[in-house]
C-alpha cells in the first residue's frame, strides 16, 4: 500500500449538489495531484497543489476547486454537481516533481 | 502538449508465455514515462518509470520496459506471465520541461493471462 488515503470510499449526490472529497498525503510527500477517471477511461489530471497553492490544472470548469493543508492533505470540492462528473477520483502525492502514489479513489456517483 | 497512445484495449496471454503491453508518446521536451497497474476498484499502482539513462527499466512484479526515442515507445514487458498480472495498466507521460508534475495517461491496456 502506498500510505495514501482517501476518504469517502463511495458517494451518491443528486445533481446540482455540491462535494467534498478528502485525501491524506503519504508521510514526506508535499504534493498533491487529484485526476478524474470516468468508466472505461485513463485518469484525467485535474489539478495539483504545492505548498497550499495551485501548482498546475487541466481541463476542468472552475466549479472544481482543490484545497491543500498546512500538512499537505488535501480536497476537491465539485459544485454544482453534473451527471457526467461521476467518475473515480483519485489523488495522488508526491515529493515535489517525483513519482505520484496514488490512494484508493473515491467512487461518486451523480444521479 | 502530451499525449499518450496505447493501442491495445486488451492483450491475452498465457500463463508462463512472455508479454508486452503496447505505449507511444507524444512530448515536446524530453519524456519522463510511467507505467502503472490497476486491479478492479483500486487505484493506481506504480511499476516502474523511465527518467534518463537506461533504456530498459526494471520494476515492480518482474515488470520491465524499454524506452526507444526514435520510435518514441514505452513498452512494458515480462518473460513469463502469471494469471495474478491480469489487471488494467496505464502509461503515462510528463514533460521534463514542464515545471508541474501534470501526468497525461494512455486510455488502458486490459491484460487477461489464462492458465
Amino acid at each position: 500500500e502506498t500510505g495514501v488515503t482517501q476518504s469517502p470510499t463511495h458517494l451518491i449526490k443528486t445533481r446540482g449538489q455540491q462535494v467534498t472529497l478528502r485525501c491524506s498525503s503519504q508521510s514526506g510527500h508535499n504534493t498533491v495531484s487529484w485526476y478524474q477517471q470516468a468508466l472505461g477511461q485513463g485518469p484525467q489530471f485535474i489539478f495539483q497543489y504545492y505548498r497550499e497553492e495551485e501548482n498546475g490544472r487541466g481541463n476542468f470548469p472552475p466549479r472544481f476547486s482543490g484545497l491543500q493543508f498546512p500538512n499537505y492533505s488535501s480536497e476537491l470540492n465539485v459544485n454544482a454537481l453534473e451527471l457526467d462528473d461521476s467518475a473515480l477520483y483519485l489523488c495522488a502525492s508526491s515529493f515535489t516533481a517525483d513519482t505520484q502514489y496514488f490512494g484508493p479513489g473515491t467512487r461518486l456517483t451523480v444521479l | 502538449a502530451q499525449s499518450v497512445a496505447q493501442p491495445e484495449d486488451q492483450v491475452n496471454v498465457a500463463e508462463g508465455n512472455p508479454l508486452t503491453v503496447k505505449c507511444t508518446y507524444s512530448v515536446s521536451g524530453n519524456p519522463y514515462l510511467f507505467w502503472y497497474v490497476q486491479y478492479p476498484n483500486r487505484g493506481l499502482q506504480f511499476l516502474l518509470k523511465y527518467i534518463t539513462g537506461d533504456n530498459l527499466v526494471k520494476g515492480s512484479y518482474g515488470f520491465e520496459a524499454e524506452f526507444n526515442k526514435s520510435q518514441t515507445s514505452f513498452h512494458l514487458k515480462k518473460p513469463s506471465a502469471l494469471v495474478s498480472d491480469s489487471a488494467l495498466y496505464f502509461c503515462a507521460v510528463r514533460d521534463a520541461n514542464n515545471a508541474g508534475n501534470m501526468l497525461t495517461f494512455g486510455g488502458g491496456t486490459r491484460l487477461m493471462v489464462k492458465p
